[in-house]
C-alpha cells in the first residue's frame, strides 16, 4: 500500500539549531517525493521535490530509498520557517498525491 | 502557476443539510483533484474530476455523498452531502501539476464545521 508517515506531530526548536523533519514512505515502484510546506493563513505550497535536488529556503531532502526515507534538512532553523511541513509521494507520471500528516515546526527565538 | 480560488473559505452548517464548495481557477486544467484534511489528519484524495467524465472516487468515497461537477475546464464544485459532525474538515481544491516543475497548485480550502 502507498503511505507516506510523518512521526512528528510537532517539531520544536531554538532559531539556529539544526532541524530534521522525518519522513518514511511505502511505495512499490518509483515515486516521486516532495515536501510541501503552509505558512500560516496561506495556502499549501511546494517547497522542494527529490528530483530536483536543489536547497529551497536552506532546505534539502535527500531520497533514501534504502530506507525509503525522504528527511527534511536545514543546518540553521529561522524563526519564519515556522510553518506545517506535508511530505507526499506520487507515482511517476501521474498528478494525485499522498500526504503525510504533516509536522508542524515552530522555531523560537 | 495556476492560481485557484474557492468558496466559501468557511461555514457552519447543520447536520443533515448540504453544501456545495466551488473552486475556480484563472487557466484551462485538464484535471481537478479534491482533497479532505480532517482535524488531525493528512490530506486525503476524494475524488479527481476531469472535464467531460464521470469524476473518479478513491477507495471510501462515493458520489452519493460527494457528488462533483466539472461543466467546464475551470471550473468545479465539489458537494457535502446530508452532512454529518463526521463531515467537519478542511475542504482543498486542487489541479493538476505544473509539467516543468511538478508543483501541484492549491486553493486555500473551506472549512467546514458541522453541528
Amino acid at each position: 500500500a502507498q503511505r507516506v508517515t510523518q512521526p512528528e506531530k510537532l517539531l520544536s526548536v531554538f532559531k539556529g539549531a539544526p532541524v530534521e523533519l522525518k519522513c518514511n514512505y511505502s511505495y512499490s515502484g518509483s515515486p516521486e517525493l516532495f515536501w510541501y510546506v503552509q505558512y500560516s493563513r496561506q495556502r499549501l505550497q511546494l517547497l522542494l521535490r527529490h528530483i530536483s535536488r536543489e536547497s529551497i529556503k536552506g532546505f534539502t531532502a535527500d531520497l533514501n530509498k534504502g530506507e525509503t526515507s525522504f528527511h527534511l534538512k536545514k543546518p540553521f532553523a529561522q524563526e519564519e520557517d515556522s510553518a506545517m511541513y506535508y511530505c507526499a509521494l506520487s507515482a511517476l507520471n501521474t498528478d494525485k498525491l499522498i500526504f503525510g500528516t504533516g509536522t508542524r515546526l515552530q522555531v523560537f527565538p | 502557476s495556476a492560481v485557484i480560488s474557492q468558496k466559501p473559505s468557511r461555514d457552519i452548517c447543520q447536520r443533515g443539510t448540504s453544501l456545495t464548495i466551488q473552486c475556480q481557477v484563472d487557466s484551462q486544467v485538464t484535471m481537478m483533484f479534491w482533497y479532505r484534511q480532517q482535524p488531525g489528519q493528512s490530506l486525503t484524495l476524494i475524488a479527481t474530476a476531469n472535464q467531460g467524465s464521470e469524476a473518479t472516487y478513491e477507495s471510501g468515497f462515493v458520489i452519493d455523498k460527494f457528488p462533483i461537477s466539472r461543466p467546464n475546464l475551470t471550473f468545479s464544485t465539489l458537494t457535502v452531502s446530508n452532512m454529518s459532525p463526521e463531515d467537519s474538515s478542511i475542504y482543498l481544491c486542487s489541479v493538476e501539476r505544473d509539467r516543468n516543475t511538478a508543483e501541484a497548485f492549491f486553493g486555500q480550502g473551506t472549512r467546514l464545521t458541522v453541528v
